[in-house]
């Protein structure tokens, strides 16, 4: 697509319900990454994906969260029995690999909201 | 954690002011990167350095990698109101880091 893509845009949900927030990455993109963004707060590094593969995924907070990619493409970032301090901007980015990896191109975000 | 400190956290200007804001790291890489938020948006890529020492400009915007690789600085000339949003330094290549960010406010 023209841009990258995120839904929901905005989530609200109960303590302790699991949700999936998508991203679809710019057609042609390898990297995907995924990044936090809590009130206020600055871009707080999750995973990301070179392919289909996750080589670092120091950044996610607990094993409640997890996320995957398929066909080098859709990404999923599932957060399980989500806590109050999940509430954030859940924000995707996608970027060539190679000599463009780090010039990333991002989606609008997933608001989440734990109530 | 963050491994960029960025400087300053908040910036309230007149319109028409210079403004200036840095980030320094404890640890050298080779690619320095500057990103722009506006409220509801995603970041967007102002300006992307790729050697020490290398001043780049775009348009208003004027950024230089330090020469010791740890530190960056992005400069704006004659703030607009549209320049409001948060400024972001990144750093790396595959995972690529984050400072926190400096909020640029103007006053008209």
């Amino acid at each position: 697509g023209a841009g990258v893509s995120q839904s929901p845009s905005n989530k609200v949900t109960e303590k302790g319900k699991d949700v999936e927030l998508r991203c679809d990455p710019i057609s042609g993109h390898t990297a995907l990454y995924w990044y936090r963004q809590s009130l206020g707060q600055g871009l707080e590094f999750l995973i990301y994906f070179q392919g289909n593969s996750a080589p670092d995924k120091s950044g996610l907070p607990s094993d409640r969260f997890s996320a995957e990619r398929t066909g080098g493409s859709v990404s999923t970032l599932t957060i399980q029995r989500t806590q109050q301090e999940d509430s954030a901007v859940y924000l995707c980015a996608s970027s060539l690999g190679g000599f463009g990896a780090n010039v990333l191109t991002f989606g609008a975000g997933s608001r989440l909201t734990v109530l | 954690g963050q491994q960029l400190n960025q400087s300053p956290q908040s910036m309230f200007i007149q319109e028409g002011e210079d403004v200036s804001m840095n980030c320094t790291s404890s640890s050298i890489f080779n690619t320095w990167l500057w990103y722009k938020q506006d409220p509801g948006e995603g970041p967007v890529l102002l300006i992307a350095l790729y050697k020490a020492g290398e001043l780049t400009s775009n348009g208003r915007l004027t950024a230089q990698f330090g020469i010791t690789r740890k530190d960056s600085f992005l400069n704006i000339s004659a703030s607009i109101p549209s320049d409001v949003g948060i400024y972001f330094c990144g750093k790396g290549a595959q995972k690529l880091v984050f400072g926190q960010g400096t909020r640029l406010t103007i006053n008209p």
